[in-house]
């Protein structure tokens, strides 16, 4: 089955401690997302990539990273400089990044700063 | 400002009770998509719909229906004869430009009760 599958399902983080979160995409699309959601609010854009080996900031990009070496991976790290850090973050993927294109989203990653 | 706004934060009903979710988008674009998704507790957004800017055509799809006005930049979604399983928190986004960037409204969490 295609999808998008994004692990761990729950991370819990110490203050100081970088995190990776890992999201795979095996629907052969080019553009994948990384998104932010705070409770009661909607989704915020991180960064996003539109091909292998590239990648651009979005709306929230401070104090994360991100790398495409592969275009069914897009790992995102949460470094020590993100000062809020616990929320939940989304993994979306498109066939392109043109506006036509609808994004799909895999399962979900929750952080909890400790 | 805000470029999709969701005003309803929360609406409770009662089973077989039809209910409206209501966005309203704002674009100087002329082309642009419209697109609705849905967030049950389990985290992952589900797709349901996706709308361009020239198809101002209402969609019905079983119990689910869409009303998309121009003239008032809403594109408002129905439930007829609501169900416990349509718990959920219901996204309406914004995609415009040459980038697939989506703009999300901050949700409308919808309870049905038995």
């Amino acid at each position: 089955d295609g999808g998008i599958t994004q692990s761990p399902k729950y991370l819990f983080r110490k203050e100081g401690q970088n995190v990776t979160l890992s999201c795979e995409q095996n629907l052969n699309h080019d553009a994948m997302y990384w998104y932010r959601q705070d409770p009661g609010q909607g989704l915020r854009l991180i960064y996003y990539s539109q091909i292998v080996n590239d990648f651009q900031k979005g709306d929230i990009a401070e104090g994360y990273s991100v790398s495409r070496e592969k275009k069914e991976s897009f790992p995102l790290t949460v470094t020590s400089a993100q000062k809020n850090p616990t929320a939940f973050y989304l993994c979306a993927s498109s066939m392109g990044t043109g506006f036509l294109d609808t994004q799909y989203f895999g399962p979900g990653t929750r952080l909890t700063v400790l | 400002a805000q470029k999709v706004t969701q005003a309803q934060t929360e609406i409770s009903v009662v089973e077989k009770e039809d209910v409206t979710l209501d966005c309203v988008y704002e674009t100087r674009d002329t082309t642009y998509y419209l697109f609705w998704y849905k967030q049950p507790p389990s985290g992952e957004l589900v797709f349901l719909i996706r709308r361009n800017s020239f198809d101002e055509q209402n969609e019905i799809s079983g119990r689910y229906s869409w009303n998309f006005q121009k003239s008032t930049s809403s594109f408002n979604f129905t439930i007829t004869a609501s169900q416990v399983v349509d718990s959920a928190v219901y996204f309406c986004a914004l995609s415009e430009g040459n980038f697939n960037k989506f703009y999300f409204g901050s949700g409308t969490k919808l309870n049905v009760k038995p």
